[in-house]
């Protein structure tokens, strides 16, 4: 069945460092790839996305890459800040299905 | 964008009661959702709420325990039946938008 891994699932950085968070995925049929920021008592904000005609897509300070060969997409944020901590959530699914979601990765961001 | 409310944002619930979340989104939409999201645990899909028909169940899931209703394009209600401990979790309710999947912003559900 499908299956999406995340890492890793906590993460440490300090401000003005870059953070990666990785993914993949089982289902080579997952054409869309978006990534997702739950803050404390908050549903999940789409923060960035990626479809499976795209390499890398880019948005300010927040980038998502896509390996469809590997079945693999990453989370780059550069020049994090402390109201990045929250956790990232990775998902995956096909025209008009639901979102399958990775197990989340908490990232704090320290002053 | 879809913007989704959801009634009760919270509830603290006795043990073999039920409760009954309702969803509301601000525009018509083909497919919702129903997610469940235990203590520091990622989203699983329970079910899809089918407009006009019986939701599709996920895996675990059945509709005994866990009904959902679908009136409108706009509008579903479910419900978590017969409750127990292991029923504390947040559940969130989901469109498919144009471009991407929009989420409510939960309800906290804790089963004493």
């Amino acid at each position: 069945g499908e299956n999406v891994e995340q890492h890793p699932s906590t993460l440490s950085v300090q401000e003005g460092d870059s953070a990666v968070i990785k993914c993949t995925y089982s289902d080579s049929a997952s054409n869309y790839f978006p990534w997702y920021k739950q803050e404390l008592g908050k549903g999940p904000q789409l923060i960035i996305d990626i479809r499976s005609n795209v390499g890398e897509k880019k948005d300010q300070r927040i980038a998502v890459t896509l390996n469809k060969t590997a079945k693999h997409f990453s989370l780059h944020i550069t020049e994090t800040q402390p109201e990045d901590s929250a956790v990232y959530f990775c998902a995956e699914n096909q025209a008009g299905t639901a979102l399958i979601f990775g197990k989340g990765t908490t990232l704090s961001v320290s002053s | 964008s879809a913007v989704i409310s959801q009634k009760p944002s919270r509830d603290i619930c006795q043990r073999g009661t039920s409760l009954t979340i309702q969803c509301q989104v601000d525009s018509q939409v083909t497919m919702m959702f129903w997610y469940r999201q235990q203590p520091g645990q990622s989203l699983t899909l329970i079910a899809t709420a089918n407009q006009g028909s019986e939701a599709t169940y996920e895996s675990g899931f059945v509709i005994d325990k866990f009904p959902i209703s679908r009136p409108n394009l706009t509008f579903s209600t479910l419900t978590v039946s017969n409750m127990s401990p292991e029923d504390s979790s947040i559940y969130l309710c989901s469109v498919l938008g144009a471009d991407t999947q929009y989420f409510g912003p939960g309800t906290r559900l804790t089963v004493l």
